[in-house]
């Protein structure tokens, strides 16, 4: 049974320029939420997806957008970056909507801006 | 959410004692709770995760007690092996005011265990 799975695992981008991460959630599952790690502290919840749409959003600035596909995949977009953007972006998915259901996350992407 | 800098609180244990990885959480309308690990380089691991409803749940060597009244949350690892340290946070899901499912995250733990 395969876990959750992310691409890149590193990345290295300069400000000004745009990223888009990539997450595939755990079998079975078809909610994907999106968080951003920053070194020493905890995962923040960025956004997440259901049925192709963004449900619920965390504050984050509209220069973060994503998508899910009809997979259930979805990715994480960037624009603008900054050099705060450097962070470990994780995925986790889920069953459904509600409230109270286990996140499994992936490995994450290791983001650095220069 | 609360920044923490780089200097986590540390516990640090022997090999083969228990661990007890304290956690206070923020919302009162949370009703799950989740504990995970975080080894260095990787995602959160799920360890355990416990309902409003309860005040106790089991797993293999590792236990979560709630308690609502202080709105406080703890892991108890018993018999910590070396394989035991990481990170821990703990996490809470609100389920109200259209917040269902997304979790925040505390402030986490780094567990070291001395072989």
């Amino acid at each position: 049974d395969a876990g959750v799975t992310q691409s890149p695992t590193h990345l290295i981008k300069t400000r000004g320029q745009q990223v888009t991460l990539r997450c595939s959630p755990k079998s079975g599952h078809d909610t994907v939420s999106w968080y951003q790690q920053a070194l020493g502290q905890g995962p923040q919840f960025i956004f997440q997806y259901y049925e192709e749409e963004e449900r619920q959003r965390g504050n984050f600035p509209d220069r973060f957008s994503g998508h899910q596909f009809p997979n259930y995949s979805s990715e994480l977009n960037v624009n603008a970056l900054l050099l705060g953007d450097s962070a470990l972006y994780l995925c986790a998915s889920s069953f459904g909507l509600a409230g109270g259901d286990t996140q499994y996350f992936g490995p994450g992407t290791r983001l650095t801006v220069l | 959410g609360e920044s923490v800098g780089l200097h986590l609180p540390t516990l640090s244990v022997q090999e083969g004692d228990n661990s007890i990885i304290n956690c206070a959480y923020s919302n009162s309308a949370s009703d799950y709770f989740i504990w995970y690990k975080q080894e260095s380089g990787k995602g959160p691991q799920f360890i355990i995760d416990i309902r409003s409803n309860m005040d106790k749940r089991q797993g293999q060597r590792v236990t979560v007690l709630l308690n609502k009244t202080v709105k406080h949350l703890s892991l108890q690892i018993a018999a910590t092996q070396p394989g035991d340290s990481a990170v821990y946070f703990c996490a809470e899901t609100p389920t109200y005011g259209g917040s269902q499912g997304n979790l925040i995250f505390g402030k986490g733990t780094k567990l070291s265990v001395k072989p």
